[in-house]
């Protein structure tokens, strides 16, 4: 894997509860995604990175906040978990951003909010 | 609502064969068009992509075929393996910026031996 690590890998909250989630890449890549993966739904974008402290919402955004303080470190943060964010998380970096070059995936990070 | 229609949502195939998965899409803006491959517990990769000014793009045993005017494309893997069995995406992008990159729903490939 190109050089993202997620963490945690798994977790299990409650709901209500807060839930960060982290990002971090060793490639010096400018663009930083999260994605979540649903059956049915494949994956969606919920916010992406276009550089420090430059973010924007993807298409299923809605009670998802992110924050990028380091070129390396994309944090994805669920303010009050809810069953429907039970889900796979997939971070992906690309060089030069989505629509032009590869995109690499981290190992996902399955969250299951009860 | 899905931008990019993907079928089936399973295929299973004997090796030896030839897997082909289908997707389409509606929006005209779409410029770049990926395939992703995900075997179970890791995260998606890329496998093959094209741009619409090419109607075909083989790499070894992949091949991306292309239709403009009917805003299709689809995954054509010759000599299917075992090995090959995995969930694969496509996707599509606009042009410009760091937009989106939309995901088809994924179809799981299983190769028999």
């Amino acid at each position: 894997d190109a050089g993202i690590t997620q963490s945690p890998r798994h977790k299990v909250t409650e709901t209500g509860t807060p839930v960060t989630l982290r990002c971090h890449q060793t490639e010096n890549h400018r663009y930083m995604y999260w994605y979540r993966q649903d059956p049915g739904h494949g994956l969606r974008l919920i916010h992406y990175s276009y550089g420090v402290k430059d973010t924007d919402k993807g298409e299923v955004s809605d009670g998802y906040s992110v924050s990028r303080s380091k070129t390396e470190d994309f944090l994805l943060t669920l303010e009050s978990a809810t069953s429907s964010q039970t889900s796979v998380y997939f971070c992906a970096i690309s060089e030069y951003g989505q629509a032009n070059t590869e995109a690499f995936f981290g190992q996902g990070t399955r969250l299951t909010v009860v | 609502q899905q931008q990019v229609k993907q079928s089936p949502q399973s295929l299973i195939v004997q090796k030896g064969g030839i897997s082909i998965i289908n997707c389409a899409y509606e929006n005209t803006a779409f410029d770049y068009f990926p395939w992703y491959q995900q075997f179970p517990g890791k995260g998606p990769a890329l496998l093959i992509a094209i741009r619409p000014d090419v109607s075909e793009k083989k790499e070894g045993r992949f091949t991306i075929s292309f239709n403009k005017s009917a805003k299709q494309f689809s995954l054509h893997i010759m000599d299917s393996q075992p090995g090959d069995s995995a969930t694969y995406f496509c996707a599509a992008s606009p042009e410009t910026g760091a937009n989106n990159l939309f995901f088809g729903t994924g179809t799981r490939l299983t190769v028999i031996p």
